[in-house]
């Protein structure tokens, strides 16, 4: 069984300031690991995922995560933050090997860009 | 290309009563998957189904089951609604193979009074 902590549950930043939202997993099994955004009354879109390779991975809209994992951390960053960024953004985790994906999620990070 | 698409996207039903939310994936997607997601939390998974079949299945009552049809489309039924079925339920698709993306269509907000 996976599990993912999300270890912010809100985070307030100015535009243009650098954020880094913060994602623990726990599992018994390699993972596969994704961010989605979820904007206001919509759906989930993908931002990221690591499948294997270099552990810096780069996803739309200018983000990045950095998958660690001796910490079984993959923390989700960008450099310089949109007032059209504010979202919440959700860290997922599933089994490697299957082939029907399981998505497990954390609880959510609310991200609010202020002006 | 249309993405995935649910029906309703809305619906107010009272405690006890059946709903049926409805799911087409994205063309050439064969898996398609439920999601429960509860005002302030990540989404939960319910059901997954390939080819027809159930091939997973989330910590949810028998109230809950889903199917899928020759078309891929599917179909998510809840019996005797309670007030804490009210989330917003998802639907997503994916074309089979470890590692694939999983789209995920805007979702049907159930409320139950």
């Amino acid at each position: 069984a996976q599990s993912v902590t999300q270890l912010d549950s809100q985070v307030p930043v100015f535009e243009e300031a650098p954020v880094e939202l913060r994602c623990n997993y726990s599992s018994s099994v390699s993972v596969y690991l994704f961010w989605y955004v979820q904007y206001p009354n919509q759906g989930l879109q993908l931002l990221l995922k690591y499948l294997s390779g270099s552990t810096l991975v780069k996803g739309i809209n200018g983000f990045e995560a950095e998958f660690n994992k001796s910490q079984t951390s993959f923390h989700l960053r960008k450099p310089s933050v949109h007032i059209s960024d504010t979202a919440e953004y959700f860290c997922a985790v599933s089994e490697r090997g299957t082939s029907y994906g399981k998505l497990t999620f954390g609880q959510g990070t609310i991200l609010t860009v202020h002006p | 290309d249309a993405g995935v698409t649910q029906s309703p996207t809305h619906l107010i039903k009272t405690r006890g009563q059946h709903v049926t939310l409805r799911c087409s994936p994205i063309s050439g997607h064969k898996s398609v998957s439920w999601y429960q997601q509860v005002l302030g939390q990540g989404p939960q998974f319910i059901f997954q189904y390939y080819e027809k079949e159930e091939r997973g299945r989330g910590n949810f009552p028998d109230r809950f089951s889903a199917r899928q049809f020759p078309n891929y489309s599917s179909e998510l039924n809840v019996n005797a609604l309670l007030l804490g079925d009210s989330a917003l339920y998802l639907c997503a698709s994916s074309l089979t193979g470890a590692g694939n993306t999983i789209y995920f269509g805007e979702g049907s907000w159930l409320t139950v009074v």
